[in-house]
């Protein structure tokens, strides 16, 4: 079945580390994308990629980068800059007009100690 | 730049009811289209509905329904027999037409008591 893939569900860093997170889509979509979701936050934009070997900052880029090295692949890497790590990430898919709106993964939850 | 807001962070339902979850957006353009999606407690997100703002009939999927009134841009979200499976986080969401990027309100916690 196609669909996105986020892993690991759980991930638990020490303060000052860089961590990555994985997300993989067979879903032949174009455009990717990383929201950061906060309590009464709702989703904010992280970075977007339209195509292989492009992305674009989202909303809060700051200590965060990302790559898109293949169309199937979006890795987050939340680096030691970014100064309020702990949150639920979610990552999404579409085609690259897409007026049916994003499949998402199933997130990841990260907690920096 | 586009905003779309959700006045109601928290609201509850007895089951077999019906609720209506607000949303407005702004924008000046003419082609956009509103999207809602329900995070259940497992946290996956799943849409609901969809409505392109060039269709003037509101859209409907089962028991869900919405009622878009663009003139006020505005884009509730209608839950007609309420389930307890229904209880979730109801995010409202808006993308203009060629863009490739979702904005989303804070969203709406939805409780269905037994």
């Amino acid at each position: 079945d196609g669909g996105i893939t986020q892993s690991p569900k759980y991930l638990f860093r020490k303060e000052g580390q860089n961590v990555t997170l994985s997300c993989e889509q067979n879903l032949n979509h174009d455009a990717m994308y990383w929201y950061r979701q906060d309590p009464g936050q709702g989703l904010r934009l992280i970075y977007y990629s339209q195509i292989v070997n492009d992305f674009q900052k989202g909303d809060i880029a700051e200590g965060y980068s990302v790559s898109r090295e293949k169309k199937e692949s979006f890795p987050l890497t939340v680096t030691s800059a970014q100064k309020n790590p702990t949150a639920f990430y979610l990552c999404a898919s579409s085609m690259r007009i897409h007026p049916y709106g994003y499949t998402f993964g199933s997130g990841t939850r990260l907690t920096v100690v | 730049a586009q905003t779309v807001t959700q006045s109601q962070p928290e609201m509850s339902v007895q089951e077999a009811e019906t609720v209506t979850l607000s949303c407005t957006y702004d924008t000046s353009e003419n082609n956009y289209y509103l999207f809602w999606y329900k995070q259940p407690p497992s946290r996956q997100m799943i849409l609901v509905i969809r409505q392109e703002a060039y269709k003037q009939q509101n859209a409907t999927e089962n028991r869900f329904s919405v009622n878009f009134q663009k003139a006020a841009k505005s884009f509730s979200l209608k839950i007609s027999d309420s389930q307890l499976g229904d209880t979730a986080m109801y995010f409202c969401a808006f993308t203009q037409g060629g863009s490739e990027k979702l904005v989303f309100g804070k969203g709406t916690k939805l409780t269905v008591n037994p």
